[in-house]
């Protein structure tokens, strides 16, 4: 049973623009969801959560929308920049469980 | 530096044979998860320790297992490896606020080849 889903595995977006990924789950007990961020040959680190209770979340460049309704959430990252390019987690608690992740890519 | 560290960093093996894999949680973290990152599959839930305790568990094999210790680092330990073991695992803790984790801090992994 997979509980979150992202059903893109890559994206491809022009420095500057905005990327957006993003994420289904299938059930709705959760508490938080997170974003984490994966380089190559490094652990993933934590990038930006929202709760239950919210619609949206913002930490400078990084927004997550959560559609309860749709069971979806997104995360924008406006502008994109090249070091942005990485693997996009997206997670629900608890506990953590996570998706197959999307492979961004921002070109210069 | 995420403050979670697991040894070894490359561990290489012979199918058949059994490894152990260690955690050492950030400093004040109750929580340890365990993930197995294999080619195109993700990050693979395996097991959580809460404070000594198994809290919930996820795709861990019965050939695999784990504890955590009184001083609450962690072992997950894997027995009768086969090639398809072959995997990065990750270790992250949590410091779980009201029994709910809001991030995970993880290590830098550990990658098994098994041969």
């Amino acid at each position: 049973d997979q509980q979150v889903k992202q059903n893109s595995p890559s994206l491809s977006v022009q420095e500057g623009r905005i990327s957006i990924l993003n994420c289904d789950y299938t059930n709705s007990m959760f508490d938080y969801f997170l974003w984490y961020k994966k380089y190559p040959a490094e652990g993933p680190t934590f990038l930006i959560s929202i709760s239950s209770i919210k619609d949206k979340n913002e930490d400078g460049r990084f927004t997550v929308f959560l559609n309860k309704s749709a069971k979806h959430l997104s995360l924008h990252i406006v502008p994109s920049q090249p070091g942005d390019s990485a693997v996009y987690f997206c997670a629900r608690n608890t506990p953590l469980v996570f998706g197959k992740g999307t492979r961004l890519s921002v070109i210069a | 530096d995420s403050g979670v560290t697991q040894t070894p960093k490359h561990l290489i093996t012979a199918t058949g044979q059994r490894v152990t894999l260690r955690c050492s949680p950030r400093s004040g973290d109750l929580s340890v998860y365990w993930y197995q990152q294999s080619l195109d599959q993700g990050l693979q839930f395996l097991i959580q320790y809460y404070n000594g305790e198994e809290r919930a568990k996820g795709n861990i094999l019965e050939r695999f297992s784990a504890q955590q210790f009184p001083d609450l680092h962690s072992e997950l330990n894997l027995s009768s490896l086969e090639l398809g073991d072959s995997a990065l695992y990750f270790c992250a803790s949590s410091v779980d606020r009201d029994r709910v984790p809001i991030e995970a801090f993880f290590g830098q992994g550990t990658r098994l080849t098994v041969v």
